[in-house]
């Protein structure tokens, strides 16, 4: 069975701080990661996605991954934060045979 | 506009009283899938759909059906809701399953949120 763990439920951080929010998943077979972002009031989207090649992976607004293998984790990353950036944040995973899983989902709040 | 709709986007119902949720894309997308959100437990898949009558069960299945006889609908059907039911629903689709990741990003529609007294 594949899962996702998240590890920070809630972050809060200073607009120019960095961010570093954890994902370690399970899964027995080639795996598909995903970050994805829920602003307010707003549905899911994509920031990112590993699927092979190169282990750093870049997103939208800044944002990047690195998926280590060893480690089974895939955790997203961006170097300075703004306040638009508050938002919720899942990581999933999700198998070429149609079964996807989402991590619980971190909160971050970015003060202005 | 390439989009994913779901209707309704809000409803208050009664414990028993059958509804469905529809769900349609317009990108010719072969997966569908729908999911729960809930507070603390992130997104939970109920059912994904790989194409047309193929359907399957997510992580939690029990109390709810889903159906796909055209490729761009998939509602979601309760046949006797119940309180526990009350979420926020998301339906989502992607070109296909499998084919890489051009293919496998998944679109969401904007949510349904559902209220069972």
């Amino acid at each position: 069975a594949q899962s996702v763990s998240q590890h920070n439920h809630h972050v809060i951080l200073s607009e120019a701080a960095s961010l570093e929010l954890g994902c370690n998943y399970s899964y027995g077979g080639t795996v598909n990661l995903f970050w994805y972002v829920q602003y307010p009031g707003q549905h899911l989207q994509l920031l990112l996605k590993y699927f092979s090649g190169d282990p750093l992976v870049k997103g939208i607004k800044g944002f990047e991954a690195e998926f280590i293998k060893s480690k089974f984790s895939f955790n997203l990353r961006k170097p300075s934060v703004q306040w638009s950036d508050t938002a919720e944040y899942f990581c999933a995973v999700k198998a070429n045979a149609g079964k996807s899983t989402f991590g619980d989902g971190t909160t971050l709040t970015v003060k202005p | 506009e390439a989009q994913v709709t779901q209707n309704p986007r809000y409803l208050i119902t009664v414990t028993g009283k059958k509804l469905t949720v529809t769900c349609s894309q317009n990108m010719n997308h072969e997966y569908m899938s729908w999911y729960r959100q809930d507070p603390g437990l992130g997104l939970r898949q109920i059912y994904y759909s790989m194409n047309v009558e193929v359907t399957d069960k997510g992580d939690v299945p029990e109390g709810y059906k889903v159906s796909r006889k055209e490729k761009r609908n998939f509602p979601l059907i309760l046949e006797s809701p119940s309180p526990n039911q009350t979420s926020l629903y998301f339906c989502a689709s992607s070109y296909r399953s499998g084919g890489g990741p051009s293919t496998d990003t998944q679109y969401f529609g904007p949510g349904t949120r559902l209220t069972v007294l």
